[in-house]
Protein backbone atom coordinates (compact mmCIF):
# COMPACT_ATOMS: atom_id res chain seq x y z
CA UNK A 1 0.00 0.00 0.00
CA UNK A 2 1.58 3.02 -1.35
CA UNK A 3 2.07 5.39 1.77
CA UNK A 4 1.11 8.70 1.89
CA UNK A 5 2.54 11.03 -0.64
CA UNK A 6 4.11 14.99 -0.74
CA UNK A 7 5.27 16.79 -3.08
CA UNK A 8 8.36 18.49 -3.60
CA UNK A 9 10.44 17.51 -0.78
CA UNK A 10 12.50 20.39 -0.28
CA UNK A 11 11.71 24.02 -1.20
CA UNK A 12 14.02 27.07 -1.18
CA UNK A 13 12.00 30.38 -1.77
CA UNK A 14 13.07 34.43 -1.53
CA UNK A 15 10.47 35.87 0.84
CA UNK A 16 7.24 37.33 -0.26
CA UNK A 17 7.29 34.90 -3.16
CA UNK A 18 4.41 32.46 -3.38
CA UNK A 19 4.91 28.73 -3.12
CA UNK A 20 2.42 25.56 -2.83
CA UNK A 21 2.93 22.20 -1.68
CA UNK A 22 0.87 19.05 -2.49
CA UNK A 23 -0.04 15.63 -1.11
CA UNK A 24 -1.38 12.73 -2.03
CA UNK A 25 -3.33 10.91 0.99
CA UNK A 26 -3.25 6.80 1.62
CA UNK A 27 -6.17 5.67 -0.65
CA UNK A 28 -9.46 5.40 0.91
CA UNK A 29 -8.70 7.86 3.72
CA UNK A 30 -11.55 10.43 4.60
CA UNK A 31 -9.29 12.25 6.75
CA UNK A 32 -6.69 14.69 5.77
CA UNK A 33 -4.35 17.35 8.06
CA UNK A 34 -1.85 19.67 7.29
CA UNK A 35 0.46 20.17 9.83
CA UNK A 36 3.54 22.38 10.76
CA UNK A 37 6.31 21.70 12.33
CA UNK A 38 9.08 24.39 13.61
CA UNK A 39 12.71 22.68 14.20
CA UNK A 40 12.89 20.63 17.54
CA UNK A 41 8.64 21.24 17.93
CA UNK A 42 5.95 18.50 17.71
CA UNK A 43 3.52 19.21 14.84
CA UNK A 44 0.93 21.85 15.22
CA UNK A 45 -2.40 21.46 13.21
CA UNK A 46 -2.71 23.61 10.84
CA UNK A 47 -5.87 22.41 8.73
CA UNK A 48 -7.96 19.65 8.97
CA UNK A 49 -10.51 17.83 5.94
CA UNK A 50 -12.92 15.36 6.44
CA UNK A 51 -13.43 14.67 2.92
CA UNK A 52 -13.62 17.91 0.85
CA UNK A 53 -15.05 20.01 3.51
CA UNK A 54 -12.49 21.50 6.24
CA UNK A 55 -13.43 21.33 9.49
CA UNK A 56 -11.11 22.54 11.34
CA UNK A 57 -9.14 25.81 10.08
CA UNK A 58 -9.10 27.59 13.39
CA UNK A 59 -4.90 27.30 13.66
CA UNK A 60 -4.53 28.13 9.30
CA UNK A 61 -3.01 32.06 9.00
CA UNK A 62 -5.79 32.82 6.73
CA UNK A 63 -4.26 36.25 5.42
CA UNK A 64 -1.33 34.57 3.49
CA UNK A 65 -2.36 30.96 3.78
CA UNK A 66 -4.49 29.00 2.17
CA UNK A 67 -5.53 25.35 1.64
CA UNK A 68 -7.99 23.20 -0.79
CA UNK A 69 -8.84 19.37 -1.41
CA UNK A 70 -11.35 19.95 -4.49
CA UNK A 71 -12.31 16.21 -4.95
CA UNK A 72 -11.80 15.13 -1.50
CA UNK A 73 -8.59 13.14 -2.09
CA UNK A 74 -5.52 15.19 -2.95
CA UNK A 75 -4.63 18.24 -1.14
CA UNK A 76 -2.39 21.52 -1.36
CA UNK A 77 -1.52 24.34 0.35
CA UNK A 78 -0.31 27.80 0.18
CA UNK A 79 1.54 30.42 1.08
CA UNK A 80 1.24 33.70 -0.49
CA UNK A 81 3.71 35.93 -0.02
CA UNK A 82 5.65 33.44 2.52
CA UNK A 83 8.01 35.28 5.31
CA UNK A 84 10.86 34.36 6.88
CA UNK A 85 9.32 32.83 9.75
CA UNK A 86 7.60 30.13 7.78
CA UNK A 87 10.72 28.33 7.50
CA UNK A 88 9.89 25.03 8.06
CA UNK A 89 8.64 21.77 7.44
CA UNK A 90 4.64 20.95 6.35
CA UNK A 91 3.65 17.64 7.21
CA UNK A 92 0.98 16.13 5.22
CA UNK A 93 -1.46 13.38 7.33
CA UNK A 94 -4.23 10.79 6.75
CA UNK A 95 -6.68 8.79 8.59
CA UNK A 96 -9.88 6.81 8.05
CA UNK A 97 -12.36 9.29 9.04
CA UNK A 98 -14.09 8.47 12.46
CA UNK A 99 -12.06 6.00 13.41
CA UNK A 100 -10.05 8.53 15.34
CA UNK A 101 -7.19 6.05 15.10
CA UNK A 102 -3.80 6.12 13.15
CA UNK A 103 -2.53 8.83 11.13
CA UNK A 104 -0.29 8.01 8.38
CA UNK A 105 2.17 10.85 7.79
CA UNK A 106 4.27 11.85 4.79
CA UNK A 107 7.75 12.72 4.37
CA UNK A 108 6.87 16.52 4.52
CA UNK A 109 8.45 19.45 2.60
CA UNK A 110 11.14 21.35 4.31
CA UNK A 111 10.80 24.86 3.16
CA UNK A 112 13.50 27.38 3.11
CA UNK A 113 12.62 31.51 2.88
CA UNK A 114 15.80 33.10 2.40
CA UNK B 1 -8.13 23.48 24.13
CA UNK B 2 -6.18 20.37 24.69
CA UNK B 3 -2.42 20.68 26.02
CA UNK B 4 0.27 18.08 25.69
CA UNK B 5 2.74 18.92 27.72
CA UNK B 6 5.98 16.15 27.56
CA UNK B 7 9.40 15.84 29.24
CA UNK B 8 12.07 15.08 29.11
CA UNK B 9 12.82 16.93 25.76
CA UNK B 10 16.14 15.23 25.65
CA UNK B 11 17.31 11.64 26.91
CA UNK B 12 20.29 9.19 26.75
CA UNK B 13 20.21 5.70 27.79
CA UNK B 14 22.82 3.54 27.22
CA UNK B 15 22.24 0.42 24.97
CA UNK B 16 20.08 -2.24 26.70
CA UNK B 17 18.73 -0.10 29.48
CA UNK B 18 15.23 0.92 29.71
CA UNK B 19 13.84 4.54 28.61
CA UNK B 20 10.73 6.19 29.73
CA UNK B 21 9.33 9.19 28.62
CA UNK B 22 6.26 10.80 30.27
CA UNK B 23 3.28 13.34 29.12
CA UNK B 24 0.55 15.27 30.87
CA UNK B 25 -2.36 16.67 28.85
CA UNK B 26 -5.03 18.94 30.05
CA UNK B 27 -8.36 18.16 28.52
CA UNK B 28 -9.82 15.39 30.49
CA UNK B 29 -12.57 14.32 27.33
CA UNK B 30 -9.15 13.03 25.65
CA UNK B 31 -9.33 9.58 25.46
CA UNK B 32 -6.84 8.56 22.69
CA UNK B 33 -3.34 8.68 23.11
CA UNK B 34 -0.88 7.67 20.45
CA UNK B 35 2.55 7.73 20.26
CA UNK B 36 5.15 8.51 17.23
CA UNK B 37 8.50 8.34 16.49
CA UNK B 38 10.29 10.50 14.01
CA UNK B 39 13.43 9.60 12.48
CA UNK B 40 16.06 12.05 10.59
CA UNK B 41 14.51 13.31 6.98
CA UNK B 42 10.93 10.93 7.33
CA UNK B 43 7.30 11.66 8.95
CA UNK B 44 6.26 10.83 12.48
CA UNK B 45 5.01 7.06 12.31
CA UNK B 46 2.59 5.25 14.88
CA UNK B 47 4.27 2.94 16.88
CA UNK B 48 1.78 2.40 19.92
CA UNK B 49 -1.23 4.03 21.37
CA UNK B 50 -3.96 3.24 24.50
CA UNK B 51 -7.47 4.41 24.58
CA UNK B 52 -9.16 5.71 28.10
CA UNK B 53 -10.58 2.24 28.49
CA UNK B 54 -7.24 0.55 29.50
CA UNK B 55 -3.91 1.32 31.96
CA UNK B 56 -1.53 -0.33 29.91
CA UNK B 57 -0.44 -1.70 26.75
CA UNK B 58 2.21 -3.61 25.78
CA UNK B 59 3.93 -4.50 22.11
CA UNK B 60 7.56 -6.14 22.43
CA UNK B 61 10.07 -3.76 23.97
CA UNK B 62 7.84 -0.62 23.61
CA UNK B 63 4.80 -0.17 26.82
CA UNK B 64 2.50 2.47 27.64
CA UNK B 65 0.73 3.04 30.83
CA UNK B 66 -2.05 5.60 31.46
CA UNK B 67 -3.26 7.64 34.13
CA UNK B 68 -6.51 8.94 33.83
CA UNK B 69 -6.86 10.32 37.43
CA UNK B 70 -3.42 12.20 36.98
CA UNK B 71 -3.66 13.02 33.22
CA UNK B 72 -0.69 11.61 32.47
CA UNK B 73 0.73 9.03 30.31
CA UNK B 74 4.19 7.36 29.91
CA UNK B 75 6.00 5.34 27.02
CA UNK B 76 8.00 2.80 28.45
CA UNK B 77 11.16 1.21 26.22
CA UNK B 78 13.52 -1.76 27.23
CA UNK B 79 16.52 -3.22 26.26
CA UNK B 80 17.04 -0.18 23.83
CA UNK B 81 18.65 -0.65 21.11
CA UNK B 82 20.93 1.85 18.46
CA UNK B 83 17.60 1.96 16.23
CA UNK B 84 15.62 3.46 18.80
CA UNK B 85 17.45 6.70 18.54
CA UNK B 86 14.84 9.11 17.13
CA UNK B 87 12.27 11.97 18.53
CA UNK B 88 9.37 10.24 20.19
CA UNK B 89 6.06 12.34 20.19
CA UNK B 90 3.34 11.93 22.78
CA UNK B 91 -0.36 13.19 21.74
CA UNK B 92 -3.68 13.32 22.68
CA UNK B 93 -7.27 13.60 21.06
CA UNK B 94 -10.72 12.82 21.68
CA UNK B 95 -12.51 9.53 20.15
CA UNK B 96 -14.36 10.63 17.05
CA UNK B 97 -12.99 13.88 16.76
CA UNK B 98 -9.84 13.48 14.97
CA UNK B 99 -8.44 15.98 15.97
CA UNK B 100 -4.54 15.17 17.64
CA UNK B 101 -2.95 17.62 19.83
CA UNK B 102 1.23 16.76 19.76
CA UNK B 103 3.66 17.32 22.80
CA UNK B 104 7.24 19.02 21.74
CA UNK B 105 9.18 15.93 21.65
CA UNK B 106 12.16 13.68 23.37
CA UNK B 107 14.82 13.29 21.46
CA UNK B 108 16.25 9.78 22.22
CA UNK B 109 20.32 8.48 21.94
CA UNK B 110 20.88 5.32 22.70
CA UNK B 111 24.43 5.21 23.67
CA UNK B 112 26.91 2.51 22.77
Amino acid sequence: EAGVVQSPRYKIIEKKQPVAFWCNPISGHNTLYWYLQNLGQGPELLIRYENEEAVDDSQLPKDRFSAERLKGVDSTLKIQPAELGDSAVYLCASSQQGRNTEAFFGQGTRLTVV
Amino acid sequence: GENVEQHPSTLSVQEGDSAVIKCTYSDSASNYFPWYKQELGKGPQLIIDIRSNVGEKKDQRIAVTLNKTAKHFSLHITETQPEDSAVYFCAASIWGDDKIIFGKGTRLHILP
